[in-house]
């Protein structure tokens, strides 16, 4: 079964840093999306990507964060300046077009940890 | 916020069914029941989904209620590794990606016990 495959699987980096986080969704998705899972807490929604541009964002999604599919395949989220606060478990998922009803389907998460 | 209540903790026998509650008492006619578990920090695995009708896979089973202001996901022979937190979402389904967002509560822990 078709995988949405996330690099890598933990990132470390210091505060202040830029980090690209890169997903491969599955083929047929047409539907990508930044979820982030902060130690203990709810998995909390980002963004959403369509045609090459953001859907919706929330309130966290702010100008230090941005995402792009720039050839067509891997979809990246870029954050440009960390924070501690920014350690989380960022998770990529993607949807088919076409069905309305389809459900999203996850990768397996990058564990980013800012020192 | 999310728009159901599950209980924050169950616990089952393994090989017995697990039967998970959830309640959506504002769900609106177009909103889909979504059910996700996540094992230890893994990505959400999706199980199921249904709209009024009750629905079944090699996973598990959904039975909504009637009136659709609740439901129960059932996994019929439960092992030591459905040990997860199962959540329930409910959802528009329409095309778009704007509303093709899920929004997580804090689900429910199930313990599968030997």
């Amino acid at each position: 079964e078709p995988e949405v495959t996330q690099t890598p699987s933990h990132q470390v980096t210091q505060m202040g840093q830029e980090v690209i986080l890169r997903c491969v969704p599955i083929s047929n998705h047409l539907y990508f999306y930044w979820y982030r899972q902060i130690l203990g807490q709810k998995v909390e929604f980002l963004v959403s990507f369509y045609n090459n541009e953001i859907s919706e964002k929330s309130e966290i999604f702010d100008d230090q964060f941005s995402v792009e599919r720039p050839d067509g395949s891997n979809f990246t989220l870029k954050i440009r300046s960390t924070k501690l606060e920014d350690s989380a478990m960022y998770f990529c998922a993607g949807r088919l077009e076409g069905t309305y009803n389809s459900p999203l389907h996850f990768g397996n998460g990058t564990r980013l940890t800012v020192t | 916020d999310a728009k159901t209540t599950q209980p924050p903790s169950m616990d089952c026998a393994e090989g017995r069914a697990a039967n998970l509650p959830c309640n959506h008492s504002t769900i609106s006619g177009n909103e889909y029941v979504y059910w996700y578990r996540q094992i230890h920090s893994q990505g959400p695995q999706y199980i199921i989904h249904g709209l009024k009708n009750n629905e079944t896979n090699e996973m598990a089973s959904l039975i909504i209620t009637e009136d659709r202001k609740s439901s129960t996901l059932i996994l019929p022979h439960a092992t030591l590794r459905d040990t997860a937190v199962y959540y329930c979402i409910v959802r528009v389904a329409s095309e778009g990606g704007s509303q093709g967002n899920l929004i997580f509560g804090k689900g429910t822990k199930l313990s599968v016990k030997p």
